[in-house]
């Protein structure tokens, strides 16, 4: 299996604030990457796929890049809605696997 | 608009076989590049990807799950079944259903409710 880890596992940010997500993969998987958002209680939300492509209807204040090992997710401007739990997950290979989650929360 | 429901029990006691039903509806599941997959996520703890089945019909599991599980398909009825067998505490969880898409591999574009699932005695 390839492993996904995400950091931090969880941050304090403050809305209007630029924060940072950052996923790594145990072996190099191209651009087979994706992203979600998950709120409390609720199932997640796609962001982006393959690395770097806003989902439809996503804000664009949410980027994704990256590639081979090392990727992140940026949110340009926290806005209060953002405050959620965000998985990445790899599609290179047929054993999908996500990210143990990185939880943002209001400081 | 696609929409994707989980339906099953809600309590089980260890040893026993779980059955999800996924029901869903605005694509089709002979759509080339299309799947629907299964993940779960504990009480707290983040999400595990546990089954997909493709448009063609072929199946991946989970390689630490893949001896109890399995999942099939009824194009005719728009659902997707999973069994997982020999049920345990530890597999206490919301289950979940997603519609898959390819592209760059198969991720997650629609999600449905998910369903508790909880397992005591």
């Amino acid at each position: 299996d390839i492993q996904m880890t995400q950091s931090p596992s969880s941050l304090s940010a403050s809305v209007g604030d630029r924060v940072t997500i950052t996923c790594r993969a145990s072996q190099s998987i191209n651009s087979y990457l994706n992203w979600y958002q998950q709120k409390p209680g609720k199932a997640p939300n796609l962001l982006i796929y393959a690395a770097s492509n806003l989902h439809s209807g996503v804000p664009s204040r949410f980027s994704g890049s990256g590639s081979g090992t090392d990727f992140t997710l940026t949110i340009s401007s926290l806005q209060p809605e953002d405050f959620a739990t965000y998985y990445c997950q790899q599609s290179f290979t047929t054993s999908l696997t996500f990210g143990g989650g990185t939880k943002v929360a209001i400081k | 608009q696609i929409t994707l429901k989980e339906s099953g029990p809600t309590l089980m006691k260890p040893t026993q076989t779980l059955t999800l039903t996924c029901t869903f509806s605005g694509f089709s599941l002979t759509t080339n590049r299309v799947g629907v997959g299964w993940i779960r996520q504990p009480p707290g703890k983040a999400l595990e990807w546990l089954a997909l089945i493709y448009w063609d019909g072929d199946k991946r599991y989970s390689p630490s799950l893949k001896s109890r599980l399995t999942i099939t398909k009824d194009t005719s009825k728009n659902q997707v079944v999973l069994t997982m067998t020999n049920m345990d505490p530890v597999d206490t969880a919301t289950y979940y259903c997603a519609h898959a898409r390819s592209w760059y591999g198969y991720y997650f574009d629609d999600w449905g409710q998910g369903t508790l699932v909880t397992v005591s005695s």
